[in-house]
């Protein structure tokens, strides 16, 4: 079945900086990957997503690109914010079956 | 307002208890997962349903039930058979176009502690 990497665990960026969280997948049949910002005691919200059918998408200062050779997508955040600061959490998607997650990325940004 | 709503925020079980956690979206979505989640890992998928009076077990059903009577409401109960069921629940909808999966969008989580 699908198996889903994140890295890093914790990430801290100075205010202004860039920060780029990375995931990898197993099965080379998963054509969905969305990416989810999590709150403290909060349930996640969609932040971005993209399919196999494209390489990059960006939404104002979030971008993630797709490498499927590879296997395995990026996010990318530009100029942080205080209010980026969360935890992230990456997914991936065969056809026909459910999302399987990675295990977070704790994003610290320090003032 | 549009969006999925989960009660209670906290839920204390005892030992031996059944407790039923509840999740109701106004979205029209047909599509209904619930998820456990514990520190520093992962979102794991305990059922989902993509039709009314039909569920599928996810990962982790052991220990859990749930029911699908109606399209807006998807109740999970933790069983006396869940043996650590210390964590936070969320519960997702989404809609269902064939075959890909689409955005799932999650209700604010119940955090469930045994006493």
């Amino acid at each position: 079945g699908e198996n889903v990497e994140q890295h890093p665990s914790t990430l801290s960026v100075q205010e202004g900086d860039s920060a780029v969280i990375k995931c990898t997948y197993s099965d080379s049949a998963s054509n969905y990957f969305p990416w989810y910002k999590q709150e403290l005691g909060k349930g996640p919200q969609l932040i971005i997503d993209i399919r196999s059918n494209v390489g990059e998408k960006k939404d104002q200062r979030i971008a993630v690109t797709l490498n499927k050779t590879a296997k395995h997508f990026s996010l990318h955040i530009t100029e942080t914010q205080p209010e980026d600061s969360a935890v992230y959490f990456c997914a991936a998607s065969p056809p026909n079956y459910q999302l399987i997650w990675g295990a977070g990325t704790k994003l610290i940004i320090k003032p | 307002d549009g969006g999925i709503t989960q009660s209670p925020k906290y839920l204390f079980r005892k030992e031996g208890q059944n407790v039923t956690l509840s999740c109701e979206q106004n979205l029209n979505h047909d599509a209904m997962y619930w998820y456990r989640q514990d520190p520093g890992q992962g979102l794991r998928l305990i059922y989902y349903s993509q039709i009314v009076n039909d569920f599928q077990k996810g990962d982790i059903a052991e220990g859990y039930s749930v029911s699908r009577e109606k399209k807006e409401s998807f109740p999970l109960t933790v069983t006396s058979a869940q043996k650590n069921p210390t964590a936070f629940y969320l519960c997702a909808s989404s809609i269902l176009t064939g075959m890909d999966q689409e955005t799932q969008y999650f209700g604010p989580g119940t955090r469930l502690l045994v006493l």
